[in-house]
């Protein structure tokens, strides 16, 4: 049951550029979301996170909107760098509950 | 403050084989999630231990077992070994409060996995 979903597997953008990151969910009941980032040959890292009270957050050149009427969630990241080329989750997660759940990712190509 | 590590990188078993996979966590992290990620799929929650003790659990057979020691090392087992069990798994540690309002908002920091090919 794949309460998570990123629907586009790529994107690519050219620097200096925005990138927007989509993410459904059906669980309405989630309280927390998290982006992480992914290089190849290392673990998630975790990018920024949104709280279900919030619609919006901001860290430096990312930015996470909620809508939770639409049970979706994006991440802005303004301008894009060749850096930022990586694949990106988004995950949610109930307060009183461990177990985080993942889309499938959206591999981010950022060109120079 | 070193990083998250696991070991081996990569594994080869047969089916019905057991298999251990280690994990070692940053220093003073008190809890440890792993989890399974299939090709093509997101992170999956196998179980989370917070000091020593199994502290929640996904949708995964019993055949999947896990050890928490004091020394922030960890490790999950898998017993009987099938083909769907090829995945990439990954640990991760974070601080740890085991208040389970405080789980969410723990930043978790990931190793780089392990790679399990099951033939």
């Amino acid at each position: 049951d794949q309460q998570v979903k990123q629907n586009s597997p790529s994107l690519s953008v050219q620097e200096g550029r925005i990138s927007i990151l989509n993410c459904d969910y059906t669980n309405s009941m989630f309280d927390y979301f998290l982006w992480y980032k992914k290089y190849p040959a290392e673990g998630p890292t975790f990018l920024i996170s949104i709280s279900s009270i919030k619609d919006k957050n901001e860290d430096g050149r990312f930015t996470v909107f909620l809508n939770k009427s639409a049970k979706h969630l994006s991440l802005h990241i303004v301008p894009s760098q060749p850096g930022d080329s990586a694949v990106y989750f988004c995950a949610a997660t109930l307060y009183n509950n461990n177990d985080m759940r993942f889309g499938a990712g959206t591999r981010l190509t950022v060109k120079p | 403050e070193t990083g998250v590590t696991q070991s081996p990188t990569h594994l080869i078993k047969t089916r019905g084989q057991q298999v251990t996979l280690r994990c070692s966590s940053q220093s003073g992290h008190n809890t440890v999630s792993w989890y399974q990620q299939a090709l093509g799929q997101g992170p999956q929650f196998i179980f989370q231990y917070y000091r020593e003790e199994e502290n929640g659990r996904g949708n995964f057979p019993p055949r999947f077992s896990g050890l928490q020691f004091p020394n922030y090392s960890s490790e999950l087992n898998v017993n009987a070994l099938e083909l769907d069990d090829s995945a990439l798994y990954l640990c991760a540690s974070s601080l740890g409060s085991g208040l389970a309002g405080d789980w969410a908002t723990d930043t978790q920091y990931f190793g780089p996995g392990t790679r399990l090919t099951v033939l």
